[in-house]
């Protein structure tokens, strides 16, 4: 099984910071997504990167998946307190008879006004 | 709009007591999953179907089972609920076995008792 490993776990700052978060994995993922998930709901698809060195934007989000395509990480810029959720890699497992989705170790990210 | 819906959205059971979530999907995906999730952590797979085959993670207790009769909509049963077992509940849908990008329902929230 294919795993994958966020940083940092949790994460407190004031509104209008910037932040990284990493994904990172041994293995090589055809794809990697990411994921937001905001108290007592289920997680919401940020967006899917394919290709190894890509970069996507999603307003003040910026998404880049390693040339090798084993690690990605999430750019936030200018945080706002809405932005506050729980953020989860995820990429496709195919271990077994078909594939499945697996997820990172998650990273809590909390903004204050 | 076509929709993950889980019911019920909150859950009280009593220890032993048998209980079954519920997920249907208005979205004809042929990948339905089932994860839970404890306090802020990353969601862990139970299980998952590709159409009727079923697919059980290796680690997933025989307590817990599931059953999906048809393409729209699947069941988590709960044999003898734990108090370990008080988690978060996600079912989630992919297009297909080579798509694993996730739609999730808002979850169900077991508390037992």
């Amino acid at each position: 099984t294919q795993l994958l490993e966020q940083s940092p776990q949790f994460l407190s700052i004031q509104e209008g910071e910037n932040l990284t978060v990493y994904c990172n994995s041994s293995s090589v993922f055809s794809s990697l997504q990411w994921y937001r998930q905001e108290p007592g709901e289920g997680p919401v698809l940020l967006v899917t990167v394919v290709t190894g060195g890509e970069v996507k934007k999603l307003k003040r989000l910026t998404f880049q998946f390693g040339d090798a395509r084993k690690d990605s990480s999430l750019h936030i810029t200018a945080a706002q307190p809405g932005d506050t959720g729980l953020y989860l890699c995820a990429g496709p497992d195919y271990g077994g008879a078909t594939n499945k989705l697996i997820f990172g170790t998650g990273t809590l990210l909390a903004v204050q006004p | 709009d076509a929709m993950v819906i889980q019911n019920p959205r909150y859950q009280v059971t009593q220890f032993g007591k048998p209980v079954t979530l519920s997920c249907s999907q208005t979205l004809n995906h042929n990948v339905m999953y089932w994860y839970q999730q404890k306090s802020s952590q990353a969601p862990k797979l139970l299980f998952h179907y590709y159409d009727k085959d079923f697919n059980n993670e290796a680690d997933t207790p025989d307590n817990f089972q599931s059953r999906r009769p048809n393409t729209s909509f699947c069941f988590l049963d709960i044999r003898s609920p734990g108090l370990g077992d008080a988690a978060m509940y996600l079912c989630a849908t992919s297009a297909d076995r080579g798509n694993t990008e996730a739609f999730f329902g808002q979850g169900t929230r077991l508390t037992v008792v």
